[in-house]
This record gives structure tokens, sequence and C-alpha cells, in this order.
């Protein structure tokens, strides 16, 4: 199975700030890879799809990049409401797998 | 607008059986892959299940392959998941998703309010 490690596990940030999350794969998985945001109690919300492309109505200082091993999804200029747990999960080979998550929390 | 509305979860014994539903609106089901993801109280999400458009293919988490069905009915516009010889570890909050583009992408824009399924005795 494909391995996906997001670092950090949880960051503590303030309004305006710029966040970076990254994720690894454990294997190459060219550009399969999304990003989920979910809030506390809600569905997850599909932010990025194919490592960079922008999923429609999502704002534009989410913004996301990689391609093989190592990808990255920054919040440009953090708002109160992207406080919430960040995923990334690969479909690149079956089974498809999530990273295990990583809380932006208010500094 | 494109709904997702699960259903069916509830309390189970260990050993015994499930069936949720996903009744999908707001778009034409029939051309649309379909997963199932769930996630473990305080958990991360983990996936479980993905079906073609048509149905032909299904694909399963090892976790949950030889005793959980995905399956749909487009007459019904609905998705399913049969969980049979259920665990205290399959204990979660199961979402229904949509691929985002018919037939092609294996990423997913919709998800459904999530069912909980605890499995105690």
């Amino acid at each position: 199975d494909i391995q996906m490690t997001q670092s950090p596990s949880s960051v503590s940030a303030s309004v305006g700030d710029r966040v970076t999350i990254t994720c690894r794969a454990s294997q190459g998985i060219s550009s399969r890879l999304a990003w989920y945001q979910q809030k506390l109690g809600k569905a997850p919300k599909l932010l990025i799809y194919a490592a960079s492309s922008l999923q429609t109505g999502v704002p534009s200082r989410f913004s996301g990049s990689g391609s093989g091993t190592d990808f990255t999804l920054t919040i440009s200029s953090l708002q109160p409401e992207d406080f919430a747990t960040y995923y990334c999960q690969q479909s690149n080979g079956f089974p498809w797998t999530f990273g295990q998550g990583t809380k932006v929390e208010v500094k | 607008q494109v709904q997702l509305v699960e259903s069916g979860g509830g309390v189970v014994q260990p050993g015994r059986s499930l069936r949720l539903s996903c009744a999908a609106s707001g778009f034409t089901f029939k051309n649309y892959g379909m997963q199932w993801v769930r996630q473990a109280p305080g958990k991360g999400l983990e996936w479980v299940a993905v079906i073609s458009y048509d149905g032909t293919a299904k694909i399963y988490a090892d976790s949950v392959k030889g005793r959980f069905t995905i399956s749909r009915d487009s007459s019904k516009n609905t998705l399913y998941l049969q969980m049979n010889s259920l665990r205290p570890e399959d204990t979660a909050v199961y979402y229904c998703a949509k691929e985002r583009v018919a037939r092609t992408s294996p990423d997913f824009d919709y998800w459904g309010q999530g069912a909980l399924v605890t499995v105690s005795s």
C-alpha cells in the first residue's frame, strides 16, 4: 500500500499567516493527489485535485504543488474560516490512502 | 443542487449486518463513480470502497474486503454499502461521495453528511 505522511500533525497560526502543509508518498504517485478540508462534525470538502488544480468555488488563497512523492498545500493568508483539519489523498494505486491529517489551530 | 443523503446507520452487535444507503439527487447519478469513506471517532479518514459509474468495477480496502459490498441502483439513484460480519473496529461515521468528473476523476467533490455506525455488544 502507498503510505501518505503529512507534516506537521498540527500547526498553530494566526489570521493572516502563511501556512504550509506537506504530504509525502511512500512511492511515486505522479500528480494523483487531492487535498480535503474537514471541519469538526462536517464532511470533507475538496480543495485541490490533481495536485495543483483549484476546485471550483475554493478561494485562491489555497494552492497546491508537487508531483512524484512530495506535495504541498499552502494557505497564503489564513482566514478565520480556515481553522480545520486538512487531509491529502492519493489515487495512483489501490487501496487509495489518506494522510493522517494536519490540524490548523488558533495560535 | 447536488445532494447526497446517507441513511441506515445505527447500533449493531458484533457479527451482525447493516446496510447503508446514499440517496443522490441533483446530478445524473448513472454517469458518476461513487465511493465510501469512513472516520472512526476522533480519527482520520479511511477509504473504504469505490464503484464505477456502471457498477462493473468495485474495489475495496483490505480491512473490509470479503465483508462489505458496494453496489448501486441507478433506477433509484441510490448507492449502497452492505456490511456483514461487523466488528467493533468498524465503528465510524460513513460518508458517501461523488466523483468530480463523470467517469474519469479519482477525486470527489460532493459528500453526504455521514451515517454513524456503532458496533457494540
